[in-house]
């Protein structure tokens, strides 16, 4: 089975510039995940999907961040300005279904983003 | 609101002596409880988890962990070492409270000494 794609692998941009991320998660996974990883530190939930509805957004700095996920498949996260702050690792992963909690986490590469 | 606390940020071990990587969490629920692996440039891979069956969960590459309520811990072992277990680990909780959000430890970095 094909695991969860992510484009870019690497983006350098410079600060107040946008960039865009997409995912495309593992066929007939309910729910998709964005998380930042900052050098040294774990994964933070940024916004989960359950189809295409959001679950829970409640870390996401919405002045300037912003994600969709349009007909329940692949999602694309933006930010828009991007501060020097936003470096980090974006991942994507996808669970075949979050309302047990019990489902695993499939995670893609991840997007490594250096904002100068 | 439920959170996980991993108690040492690095670990060293020498190939082939036991390891033990330390996980305590908090949650007002029946918690689900993973560990996740990360490798230098890898994507984070399942290691283990536990969903309320039995206690003592086995992963793979020989990893076990168990889930002990009464400590409110869920510590990762395994008896012997290898070179190729050297990397980041996660412990992670997700219960029903806040619609099963999903909350990352800050990690363990593994070194391994030949």
């Amino acid at each position: 089975e094909a695991g969860v794609a992510q484009s870019p692998r690497y983006k350098i941009i410079e600060k107040r510039q946008s960039v865009a991320f997409w995912c495309n998660p593992i066929s007939g996974h309910a729910t998709l995940y964005w998380y930042q990883q900052i050098l040294g530190q774990g994964p933070k939930l940024l916004i989960q999907f359950q189809n295409n509805g959001v679950v829970d957004d409640s870390q996401l700095p919405k002045d300037r961040f912003s994600a969709e996920r349009l007909k329940g498949v692949d999602s694309t996260l933006k930010i828009q300005p991007a501060k020097l702050e936003d470096s980090a690792v974006y991942l994507c992963a996808s669970s075949a279904w979050g309302g047990m909690g019990g489902y695993e986490q499939y995670f893609g590469p991840g997007t490594r983003l250096t904002v100068t | 609101a439920q959170s996980v606390t991993q108690l040492d940020s690095h670990v060293s071990v020498s190939e082939g002596t036991p390891v033990l990587l330390r996980c305590n969490y908090s949650s007002s629920y029946s918690p689900s409880l993973f560990w996740y692996v990360q490798h230098p440039n890898k994507g984070l891979q399942l290691l283990l988890k536990y969903t309320s069956a039995a206690t003592l969960v086995k992963g793979i590459n020989g990893f076990e962990a168990e889930f002990k309520k009464s400590e409110t811990s869920f510590h990762l072992t395994k008896p012997s070492a290898h070179m190729s277990d050297a990397a980041e680990y996660f412990c992670v909780v997700s219960d029903r409270g806040g619609g099963f959000k999903t909350i990352f430890g800050a990690g363990t970095r593994l070194f391994v000494k030949a």
